[in-house]
């Protein structure tokens, strides 16, 4: 049983397109995120929900629209992508606070997008 | 601002080696502290998460300790194998659990 799944695990795609990326938990945890490692293998946070609120959005374009219909899915969506937008996404879920004390964060697999 | 260093980024070990990676951190005022896994071309596996008020972590041949007061962590490999060849990551939570990663160190050992 897969606890972080993402899909796609690859996209590849023209700039100025809109995609998205989805992402699933069945840990039953209340707070997903979305990572970003570029090609230097750096791996930042981009946003982080907890129980279908926001409550971490980092310096991103607002290109990048996170979206969760429920606190088990957290999706990605990008607009008018762009060359720089190249790199792996990892979504990722944790217990509620979890880093206050909380437990560890579990991460899918990654997405990895590439722009034409 | 929270910064997570992992020197050296690079380590090459004959099989066997007990081995030693390290982790620094500038802001001690941390929760935890988390040991990641990744092989190439693959996602994040969490090998250990080591709370603030532990100073050890164990978990089959990992072992993984943490000086809060020194900004430090190190995460011990015993009796390397060639299976455990990855790129090892440390990070450590900041507001609203945010994790601020290492850059990681790339280990190989050779058979």
């Amino acid at each position: 049983d897969t606890a972080v799944s993402q899909t796609p695990k690859y996209l590849v795609t023209q700039m100025g397109n809109d995609k998205s990326i989805k992402c699933e938990q069945n840990l039953g945890h209340d707070t997903m995120y979305w990572y970003k490692q570029d090609s230097k293998k750096f791996l930042k946070i981009m946003f982080s929900y907890n129980n279908k609120e926001l409550i971490i959005n980092e310096t991103v374009p607002n290109r990048f629209s996170p979206k969760s219909p429920d606190k088990a899915h957290l999706n990605l969506h990008i607009n008018s992508l762009e060359l720089g937008d190249s790199a792996v996404y990892f979504c990722a879920s944790s217990q509620k606070g979890g880093g206050l004390r909380g437990g560890p964060q579990y991460f899918g697999p990654g997405t990895r997008l590439t722009v034409l | 601002k929270q910064e997570v260093t992992q020197i050296p980024a690079a380590l090459s070990v004959p099989e066997g080696e007990n081995l030693v990676l390290n982790c620094s951190f500038t802001d001690s005022a941390i929760y935890n502290l988390q040991w990641f896994r990744q092989d190439p071309g693959k996602g994040l596996t969490s090998l250990l998460l080591i709370q603030s008020s532990q100073r050890e972590q164990t978990s089959g041949r990992l072992n993984a300790s943490l000086d809060k007061s020194s900004g430090r962590s190190t995460l011990y490999i015993a009796a390397s194998q060639p299976g455990d060849s990855a790129t090892y990551l440390c990070a450590v939570p900041g507001a609203n659990s945010k994790l601020t990663f290492g850059k990681g160190i790339t280990l190989s050992v050779r058979p």
